[in-house]
């Protein structure tokens, strides 16, 4: 049984740039949702998605946007850039119904500059 | 709405006493809590959850926590700490209700563990 893998690992970009983020879904599960994690804070819910629709949203602005595929892979895209966008994104994957949590990758580390 | 707080952002202890870190949630709904660890550099690992079952609740390396709606706490505890337990940790709440709607995870600001040997 395969875990949740993220890339890249860790990337820098400038202002007003864009930026897509990939994630691989542990085996057997169907919903992948994504967090941000500022330096020093808990995860933040960005969206979630399900059958490769959006399923629930955060309170975070329409530049970040996402997709999944049907093999319920992942990517969350970003656009025009802001110094505060520098963070920790987390994808985690589950079954839709959270009832045994969720499984985390290890992140992609994004700076902006 | 869906809240935690979690009492205590950094807590340190000496390696074989006990552990405890201090959750309180609020939740308009049943809520499933969990507790996660997240170790410098790594993603988020699961200790233990709870769904409405016992009460108390046993989770991975001796951890295990104990659900009281009566004063809507789920603190971590653990009898003896050792020195890979220093990490930071996360308390999450989770409204059932919801999951049709997008369920998402609430988490706690985290509480940084260290053990002194």
């Amino acid at each position: 049984e395969t875990g949740v893998t993220q890339s890249p690992t860790h990337l820098i970009k400038t202002r007003g740039q864009q930026v897509t983020l990939r994630c691989s879904s542990q085996s057997g599960h169907n919903t992948v949702s994504w967090y941000q994690q500022a330096l020093g804070q808990g995860p933040q819910f960005i969206f979630q998605y399900y059958r490769e629709e959006e399923n629930g949203r955060g309170n975070f602005p329409p530049r970040f946007s996402g997709l999944q595929f049907p093999n319920y892979s992942s990517e969350l895209n970003v656009n025009a850039l802001e110094l505060d966008d520098s963070a920790l994104y987390l994808c985690a994957s589950s079954l839709r119904d959270l009832l045994y949590g969720y499984t985390f990758g290890s992140g992609t580390r994004l700076t902006v500059v | 709405a869906q809240s935690v707080t979690q009492l205590d952002s950094h807590v340190s202890v000496s390696e074989g006493t006990p552990v405890l870190l201090r959750c309180n949630y609020s939740s308009s709904y049943s809520p499933s809590l969990f507790w996660y660890v997240q170790h410098p550099n790594k993603g988020l690992q699961l200790l233990l959850k709870y769904t409405s079952a016992a009460t108390l609740v046993k989770g991975i390396n001796g951890f295990e926590a104990e659900f009281k709606k009566s004063e809507t706490s789920f603190h971590l505890t653990k009898p003896s700490a050792h020195m890979s337990d220093a990490a930071e940790y996360f308390c999450v709440v989770s409204d059932r209700s919801k999951m049709n709607t997008g369920n998402q995870f609430y988490f706690g600001t985290g509480t940084s563990l260290t053990v002194i040997p």
